[in-house]
């Protein structure tokens, strides 16, 4: 099992601020994946990245790859609540096997 | 539109029984994947399917079994049912070979209850 961190695992934020969410590991990934899960609903994927440093952009959401590929953010601008969900990383390693982070619960006021 | 489409969305079992939860999707996927998700453990792989009729473990997979005899089918058996199996269950698709790193596509989930 290769082990996903993500940090914050809560977090609580008024509408309109920043935020930034992070995903680490010891072992290097091929790809990483980011995905939201709303409640009762199953995780849909927002983004693949799979080059080191590669920067991608979903309108107000901003994703990084780190260099080394062990780890990777997710930047929120001016987050509105319908960006409340579970947001969960996941990394493919050399077999294609997709392992996923511990997830991070985010709740925005308006 | 893509469709994964879990059997039940809640079920209630006590200790001991045997449990099926029953996935189809509609999008001729030839990956097929069961996941448990508790909190703060994100989701961790049961057993995961490349094709029909065959199936491998993934990292939890003691207390499960799994079945694919169609394309578009992948059911989890829960032999008999303990408390700590607990959880949530989602099963997920994804296109291509074994070498596929696309889009996982979920369903909506199953909630277990084990009393």
């Amino acid at each position: 099992t290769q082990l996903l961190e993500q940090s914050p695992q809560f977090l609580s934020i008024q509408e309109g601020e920043n935020l930034t969410v992070y995903c680490n590991s010891s072992s290097v990934f091929s790809s990483l994946q980011w995905y939201r899960q709303e409640p009762g609903e199953g995780p849909v994927l927002l983004v693949t990245v799979v080059t080191g440093g590669e920067v991608k952009k979903l309108k107000r959401l901003t994703f990084q790859f780190g260099d080394a590929r062990k780890d990777s953010s997710l930047h929120i601008t001016a987050a509105q609540p319908g960006d409340t969900g579970l947001y969960l990383c996941a990394g493919a390693n050399t077999g294609n096997q997709f392992y996923f982070g511990t997830g991070t619960s985010l709740t925005v006021i308006p | 539109d893509v469709k994964v489409t879990q059997s039940s969305r809640y079920l209630v079992k006590r200790t001991g029984e045997k449990v099926f939860l029953e996935c189809v999707q509609d999008m001729d996927h030839e990956n097929m994947f069961w996941y448990r998700q508790d909190p703060g453990l994100g989701l961790r792989l049961i057993y995961f399917s490349y094709d029909v009729k065959m199936k491998e473990k993934g990292d939890i997979p003691e207390g499960y079994s799994v079945s694919r005899e169609k394309k578009e089918r992948f059911s989890l058996i829960l032999e008999s049912a303990s408390t700590n199996q607990t959880s949530m269950y989602l099963c997920a698709s994804r296109p291509g070979g074994t070498g596929s790193t696309g889009e996982l596509f979920f369903g909506e989930g199953s909630r277990l209850t084990v009393l």
